[in-house]
């Protein structure tokens, strides 16, 4: 009965580092979901996964955004040659699907120095 | 394309008092949800209620209740004898039938004061 899992709670890099954020969802959830979270502002979607495919990337910024999950389960957003604007909460999110709520994780704080 | 707007930055409630935050969107979906959060300063966002276009009637879930107006296009939460742990960032967001993912607003601080 565990929900969203996000590893690490905090995340310190200095630029140009690579970075991989993990989520581990809610059993059974078909729907993942990572977002990005600037300091005073909402989450902004980034990528949603439907079981092991990755159905809508067009929130990831750049190239250098990369997430996968593949086995429909665990799934890990990367981050390559990290900038100073990559610096977030990033957060991740589970659902049963369709219009169904989507429960979030405690976030990974990232910071680039 | 979906749009979100929380055009109250802060509120600011004396406890036992009720609060209304207010919300409005716009969607050319027929179908879609839309989704209150709220986010205490410790930064996990907590699921709170939720209303699907094709509702008749207004959500409630203990001491929150979702006013949904569809033809002003609003969904105003209303939270009841407001208690200190509401204070918080709330967010209010929709998702469409095809789309899945969450947009957001820009949120509304509540304080509520003893």
């Amino acid at each position: 009965g565990a929900g969203v899992s996000q590893s690490p709670r905090y995340k310190v890099a200095k630029r140009g580092q690579d970075v991989a954020l993990r989520c581990d969802p809610i059993s059974g959830h078909v729907s993942l979901f990572w977002y990005q979270q600037a300091l005073g502002q909402g989450p902004e979607f980034l990528t949603y996964f439907q079981n092991e495919a990755q159905l809508d990337k067009s929130g990831l910024p750049s190239d250098r955004f990369f997430a996968e999950r593949p086995e429909g389960s665990v799934s890990t957003l990367k981050i390559q040659r990290t900038q100073q604007e990559d610096s977030a909460v990033y957060l991740c999110a589970s659902s049963l699907g369709g219009l169904s709520p989507q429960h979030f994780g405690d976030g990974t704080r990232l910071s680039i120095l | 394309a979906q749009k979100i707007t929380q055009t109250q930055p802060g509120m600011f409630v004396q406890e036992k008092e009720a609060v209304t935050l207010d919300c409005t969107y716009d969607t050319s979906d027929p179908s879609y949800g839309l989704f209150w959060y709220k986010q205490p300063s410790s930064g996990e966002m907590i699921f709170l209620i939720y209303q699907g276009s094709y509702d008749q009637q207004n959500a409630t879930e203990g001491r929150y209740s979702l006013n949904f107006q569809k033809a002003r296009k609003s969904a105003n939460l209303v939270i009841s004898a407001s208690q200190l742990g509401d204070s918080a960032m709330y967010f209010c967001a929709i998702t469409a039938q095809g789309a899945q993912k969450l947009v957001f607003g820009q949120g509304t601080r509540l304080t509520i004061n003893p």
